[in-house]
């Protein structure tokens, strides 16, 4: 049964700081993982999808990573901005017929 | 993307009652779901509603508890039946894109919903 861990479950850096959000998920034949973020109160906006076939993708100042042989996932931000304040989730799927299995996430708030 | 929209976005309600929650897409998907996150916990399926046939429910979950319909390709309820103050948790509908689990899942803002 897939598990997904996300350490830290909160972190708090200075404005522009670049900053690395982690991703563990137990079983490694992974067919996609999926980042989110979740504003307060809000639902979750899909940021990157990486499929088990690639090993990284990108989107303006967002990078994800993925390495199935260990089992982790990164997103990388970039100058990070107050606006990106929120939690980040982290979801795997195991099949084309497996429902995703989410992280707790990781809090993260940048301060001006 | 398509864009979800949930009905009401957030309910106070009393024990023992129940609550239908809405979920309306702009265009038509084939894979419908249903998650509940709970106060500091990730985000739980709960069923995949499927189009013209009952739901298929996850471990844990039952039907007289959290009926479902999807009458088409746009459209979903999820009720909370007979509620309880653990029933207090964010709903969330969920879908995926046509194309299938190649593609990104997306979901709605969610409905925040207290039992008294």
């Amino acid at each position: 049964k897939q598990e997904v861990t996300q350490i830290p479950a909160a972190l708090s850096v200075p404005e522009g700081e670049n900053l690395v959000l982690n991703c563990s998920f137990t079983d490694s034949a992974i067919y996609n993982l999926q980042w989110f973020r979740q504003d307060p109160g809000k639902g979750l906006t899909s940021l990157l999808l990486i499929q088990s076939s690639q090993r990284e993708q990108t989107s303006g100042r967002l990078n994800a990573s993925l390495d199935k042989s260990s089992g982790r996932s990164t997103l990388y931000i970039a100058a990070s901005q107050p606006g990106d304040s929120a939690t980040y989730l982290c979801a795997a799927r195991s099949s084309g017929n497996t429902p995703l299995v989410f992280g707790k996430g990781t809090r993260l708030s940048v301060i001006a | 993307s398509a864009v979800i929209s949930q009905k009401p976005s957030r309910d106070i309600c009393q024990r023992g009652t129940s609550l239908t929650i809405q979920c309306q897409v702009d265009s038509q998907v084939t894979m419908m779901f249903w998650y509940r996150q709970q106060p500091g916990q990730s985000l739980t399926l709960i069923a995949t509603a499927n189009q013209g046939s009952e739901a298929t429910y996850e471990s844990g979950f039952v039907i007289d508890k959290f009926p479902i319909s999807r009458p088409n390709l746009t459209f979903s309820t999820l009720t909370v039946s007979n509620m309880s103050p653990e029933d207090s948790s964010i709903y969330l509908c969920s879908v995926g894109e046509t194309g299938g689990a190649r593609q990104p899942q997306h979901f709605g803002d969610g409905t925040r919903l207290s039992i008294l």
